[in-house]
């Protein structure tokens, strides 16, 4: 059973340029979580999908950031026109239900954006 | 709103001694889970041990134990006989069961533990 799996690893961009992260989850899960990790920081909670709903979108920034968990295919995560201050580690992580506290989430390797 | 605080950057272990790394944690759901991760040099997050706040029990992974002690708001990682592999970030996480926690992680600082051979 594959684990979620991240691309690209590595993403370089200019100022200005759109970023799209791709996240698939591990096989059976339908929750995705996309996290930040800037240099030096703790991971921040982003954003939580399930297929085709946002659940809770309460840590992406207001402007410029998306994201999309549609019924088939991977989750997006989506910056435009982006800036020296979205270089960062996203990560992606996984679980097959949310209602047991103690549901683990599955990470992904991140995807490391440097914005040039 | 939920905090994790992990109040030690940088912590020195000799290699088959044991370490402590703190973790206190701030919540008003009444039920949550603390769970610690493994960041190495390399970058993947590693699930290490999960705590339920009614499990009556600490919760225990091979040489990995959490010393969880509720009254305190504490959930303390205990590594047993440090291993040159064990050198890497190391964060707290928790989830609380509803309204805006529910779902999320939100994690710590993190602790940076180097193992001397």
């Amino acid at each position: 059973n594959a684990g979620v799996m991240q691309n690209p690893r590595h993403l370089v961009r200019r100022r200005g340029q759109e970023a799209r992260l791709r996240c698939s989850p591990m096989k059976g899960h339908s929750h995705v979580y996309w996290y930040r990790q800037l240099p030096e920081e703790g991971l921040k909670f982003m954003v939580y999908l399930q297929k085709e709903n946002i659940i809770d979108e309460s840590g992406m920034p207001k402007e410029r950031f998306s994201a999309e968990f549609p019924k088939e295919g991977p989750s997006i995560l989506r910056i435009q026109q982006v800036v020296r201050g979205d270089s960062a580690a996203y990560f992606c992580a996984s679980s097959p239900w949310t209602h047991a506290l103690g549901g683990e989430q599955f990470f992904g390797p991140g995807t490391r954006l440097t914005v040039l | 709103a939920q905090k994790i605080t992990q109040t030690q950057p940088g912590m020195f272990v000799q290699e088959k001694e044991a370490v402590t790394l703190d973790c206190t944690y701030d919540t008003s759901d009444p039920s949550y889970g603390l769970f610690w991760y493994k960041q190495p040099s390399s970058g993947e997050m590693i699930f290490l041990i999960y705590q339920g706040s009614y499990d009556q029990q600490n919760a225990t992974e091979g040489r990995y134990s959490l010393n969880f002690q509720k009254a305190r708001k504490s959930a303390n990682l205990v590594i047993s006989a440090s291993q040159l592999g064990d050198s890497a970030m190391y964060f707290c996480a928790m989830r609380g069961e509803g309204g805006t926690s529910y779902g999320k992680l939100t994690f710590g600082q993190g602790t940076i533990l180097t193992v001397h051979p």
